[in-house]
């Protein structure tokens, strides 16, 4: 069974500081990861989507990397802002089959930008 | 550009009582799912529709029942709600293709007493 770890749980850092996030997963023979953010009270938000064969995706100050022989993953967020301030989940996905059912969550890292 | 819509946001219920949460998307996509989120367990899936006139269980669907009633629309049904059923729950959409990213509602939180 897949299971995905994202470490730190939490993080606090100082605006305007470069940041990387980590995601782990145990099974390599992924189809996809992606990346969500989730603000307080709300549903999560895609950010970013690798797929397999992809080594990594960017967006804006968001760059996302994927190893998949070594089973990880970075999110790296550069010159951090306060509205940065959200929990960071990654998702693997174990199937070409529609893209949510096979979907495996980690539990986030929380990320807080102090001002 | 309302994407997906649940409701209702917040819902008490007790034990026994029946529900059903609503969930409407406007992108026109092929598939919806619903998900519960709790602390420590992280996101996990109920039952998904892969397109019109499919349901598929996911990995946690004992006690729910889904319906999706149009190409629009994926209600999620609680017949005999149960205190461990306390949850916050979500519902998304994707175009269904291998690899299309996932829309979230904002959530219902639901608490059974």
């Amino acid at each position: 069974k897949q299971e995905v770890t994202q470490i730190p749980a939490a993080l606090s850092v100082p605006e305007g500081e470069n940041l990387v996030l980590n995601c782990s997963f145990t099974d390599s023979a992924i189809y996809n990861l992606q990346w969500f953010r989730q603000d307080p009270g709300k549903g999560l938000t895609s950010l970013l989507l690798i797929q397999s064969s992809q080594r990594e995706q960017t967006s804006g100050r968001l760059n996302a990397s994927l190893d998949k022989s070594s089973g990880r993953s970075t999110l790296y967020i550069a010159a951090s802002q306060p509205g940065d301030s959200a929990t960071y989940l990654c998702a693997v996905s174990g199937s070409r089959e529609t893209s949510g059912s096979r979907l495996t969550f980690g539990e986030g890292t929380q990320l807080t930008v102090n001002p | 550009n309302a994407g997906v819509t649940q409701t209702p946001k917040f819902q008490v219920l007790k034990t026994g009582q029946s529900m059903t949460l609503q969930c409407a998307q406007d992108m026109n996509h092929n598939s919806m799912y619903w998900y519960r989120q709790d602390p420590g367990m992280g996101l996990r899936l109920i039952y998904y529709s892969a397109s019109e006139g499919t349901t598929d269980k996911g990995e946690v669907p004992n006690g729910y029942n889904v319906s999706r009633l149009n190409k629009r629309e994926f209600s999620l049904r609680l017949e005999s709600a149960a205190p461990s059923q306390t949850s916050v729950y979500f519902c998304a959409s994707s175009a269904g293709l291998g690899g299309s990213p996932l829309h979230f509602g904002n959530g219902t939180r639901l608490t059974v007493t």
